[in-house]
């Protein structure tokens, strides 16, 4: 069974970095593509970012763009957002997603980890 | 303000049939894949739809999807309060070199 579970979100002031982590189980995790997706409290879904199997190929969301990373660990099955100059409009509980058909087809979804900043 | 367009709300009483419009342009749905997103309160989204009209396993086929030019349908038919949530469409963007969602549609059934 497919399993993605998101760590390491919290409170962080303006300004201040976090890295979230994403550990894939129940399947091939370096055959897939892999991606963020964030919703803010009580708003829409975002998409934040995707990276290609072998990690060679990555896309970011313009807001996120020069502030934010996405990466990849094939041999520890894990996904990473990096998250460095955080603001207030970057709270959201942010989703790990496996991509499948095409690049915008999520089949499975993390929980989420809940990302707060504020000081 | 989201790229692609859908009405905040819709609704309907159980048994009956909704359908949920999803606008863009032709550097999105116009030329690429969409899909559909269903969201129960407090749970990840959960796909419905991919490929304009597909199903994945275990999706049933009261829910369907089709698309035209720049416009995308998500169709739910025989309602049940269970179907309440929040239905998100999603596509790549190719001049944004981004994926793009709807800004959601609350299903309320009556």
């Amino acid at each position: 069974e497919v399993h993605l579970v998101e760590s390491g979100g919290g409170l962080v002031q303006p300004g201040g970095s976090l890295r979230l982590s994403c550990a894939a189980s129940g399947f091939t995790f370096s055959s897939y593509w892999m991606s963020w997706v964030r919703q803010a409290p009580g708003k829409g879904l975002e998409w934040v970012a995707n990276i290609k199997q072998d990690g060679s190929e990555k896309y970011h969301v313009d807001s996120v763009k020069g502030r934010f990373t996405i990466s990849r660990d094939n041999a520890k099955n894990s996904l990473y957002l990096q998250m460095n100059s955080l603001r207030a409009e970057d709270t959201a509980v942010y989703y790990c997603a496996r991509v499948w058909s095409t690049v915008t087809t999520f089949d499975y979804w993390g929980q989420g980890t809940l990302v707060t900043v504020s000081s | 303000q989201s790229v692609l367009t859908q009405p905040p709300s819709v609704s309907a009483a159980p048994g009956q049939k909704v359908t949920i419009s999803c606008s863009g342009s032709s550097s999105n749905i116009g030329n690429n894949y969409v899909s559909w997103y269903q969201q129960l309160p407090g749970t990840a989204p959960k796909l419905l739809i991919y490929d304009n009209n597909k199903r994945p396993s275990g999706i049933p086929d009261r829910f369907s999807g089709s698309k035209s030019d720049t416009s995308a349908t998500l169709g739910i038919t025989g309602l049940q309060t269970g179907d309440e949530a929040d239905y998100y469409c999603g596509t790549w963007d190719s001049s944004l070199s981004a994926g793009v969602f709807g800004g959601g549609t609350k299903l309320t059934v009556l």
